[in-house]
Parts: C-alpha cells; sequence; structure tokens
C-alpha cells in the first residue's frame, strides 16, 4: 500500500530564511499530494496542494514541486516568519481499491522559525 | 456555514468505560473520516465512510466501531476504553482526491 515518508522531523531556521520540507511516496499512481499546517492546540489545515499533472505550484511565500519520476515532493517556504512556526504534514491520495481517494500522512515536521 | 464540528473538547475516561465522539459537517461532503494523532505519529486512519450509508475500516480501527447517521453525521464510538486509546481525534470530511477538512479535535484521555 501507499507509504509517505517525511522529513526531517523537525526544523529550525533564523527568521527571514528559507525553509524546505521533503516526502517521498511509494505508490507511483498517487495523484494527489496537498499540506498542511497544524499550529499548537489547533485542527491541521491546508495550506497548499499540488496534482500530478504539474510540476510546481507557488502562493505567495509557499511553494511546492513535484517530482514524479523520483516520487517525491517538497514544500519551501521562504522569507520565514515567526507565525510560520507550526507541525506540517505531507499527504498522498491512495489510487487503488475501496479507499481510493483516501490521503496516506507523513509523519509531520516540527518548524520553529526564530526571531 | 460551520465547516466541521465535533463534541466533545475534552474527555477523560476511565478503563473500560465506553463513549461517543460526534461528528458533523455542513459541507454536503460524501467522505467523512476518523482520524486519531498522536505524538510522532501523524495522522492515522480509523474509519472513513465514502458516502452515506458505507463505512470502511483505516489503518488503525481495532477497539473503534462508527454509524454514519446520514450525510452530514458521522460518529465514533468507544466500546471499552483502554489507555493505549488516549489520543486526540480528528473528524475530517471531503471529496476523494480533494482537500479535507478538520474538525477542531477530541483531547481524550483515558485512565
Amino acid at each position: 500500500g501507499e507509504n509517505v515518508e517525511q522529513h526531517p522531523s523537525t526544523l529550525s531556521v533564523q527568521e527571514g530564511d528559507s525553509a524546505v520540507i521533503k516526502c517521498t511516496y511509494s505508490d507511483s499512481a498517487s495523484n494527489y499530494f496537498p499540506w498542511y499546517k497544524q499550529e499548537l492546540g489547533k485542527r491541521p489545515q491546508l495550506i497548499i496542494d499540488i496534482r500530478s499533472n504539474v510540476g510546481e505550484k507557488k502562493d505567495q511565500r509557499i511553494a511546492v514541486t513535484l517530482n514524479k519520476t523520483a516520487k517525491h515532493f517538497s514544500l519551501h517556504i521562504t522569507e520565514t516568519q515567526p507565525e510560520d512556526s507550526a507541525v506540517y504534514f505531507c499527504a498522498a491520495s491512495i489510487w487503488y481499491g475501496g479507499s481510493q481517494g483516501n490521503l496516506i500522512f507523513g509523519k509531520g515536521t516540527k518548524l520553529s522559525v526564530k526571531p | 456555514n460551520a465547516g466541521v464540528t465535533q463534541t466533545p473538547k475534552f474527555q477523560v475516561l476511565k478503563t473500560g468505560q465506553s463513549m461517543t465522539l460526534q461528528c458533523a459537517q455542513d459541507m454536503n461532503h460524501n467522505s467523512m473520516y476518523w482520524y486519531r494523532q498522536d505524538p510522532g505519529m501523524g495522522l492515522r486512519l480509523i474509519y472513513y465512510s465514502a458516502s452515506e450509508g458505507t463505512t470502511d475500516k483505516g489503518e488503525v480501527p481495532n477497539g473503534y466501531n462508527v454509524s454514519r447517521l446520514n450525510k452530514r453525521e458521522f460518529s465514533l464510538r468507544l466500546e471499552s476504553a483502554a489507555p493505549s486509546q488516549t489520543s486526540v481525534y480528528f473528524c475530517a470530511s471531503g471529496r476523494a482526491y480533494n482537500e479535507q477538512f478538520f474538525g477542531p479535535g477530541t483531547r481524550l484521555t483515558v485512565l
């Protein structure tokens, strides 16, 4: 079945620096890759997503890249701010069987942005 | 629109007690999900319902049961709570291959 690996588990950067979080997936048929941000004590919320027919997507300071051949995708945050501090989860969709369309989540990356 | 709502927000149980977590969504989504979140383990799917009237097991279903009451409501029941079920529980709704919207979560402690 689908498996999603996420690295690093923790990431500390200085305010203004860039942060990169990487995920790999196992099922080459996966076609939808969302990223969620979870602030302390809050619910996960979608920040950006990408589909398999697109290689890169940007939304202001956030970008996601997808390499289907290598089966990995990455979240890039530029000009980090203290409010970017949170846990970030990547996910990949399941393509097969009765659970089509469900998401498999990575274990999360705790990002700390130091002022 | 309220989005996805869950009750209760907090609960403390003794081992062996039972309880039901309630979830409702007002976005007319067909699919609903129950996840548990434990430190360092990410979000793990307990059960899901792809449409009204259907439910299926996810990654970690043991010790839980679910009911899809109607299109809006999806409940999770712990029949005999165990300390290993101490966790934060999230309900979500969405469409296949699209964004899932999460509820605020229920923090459950089993003593």
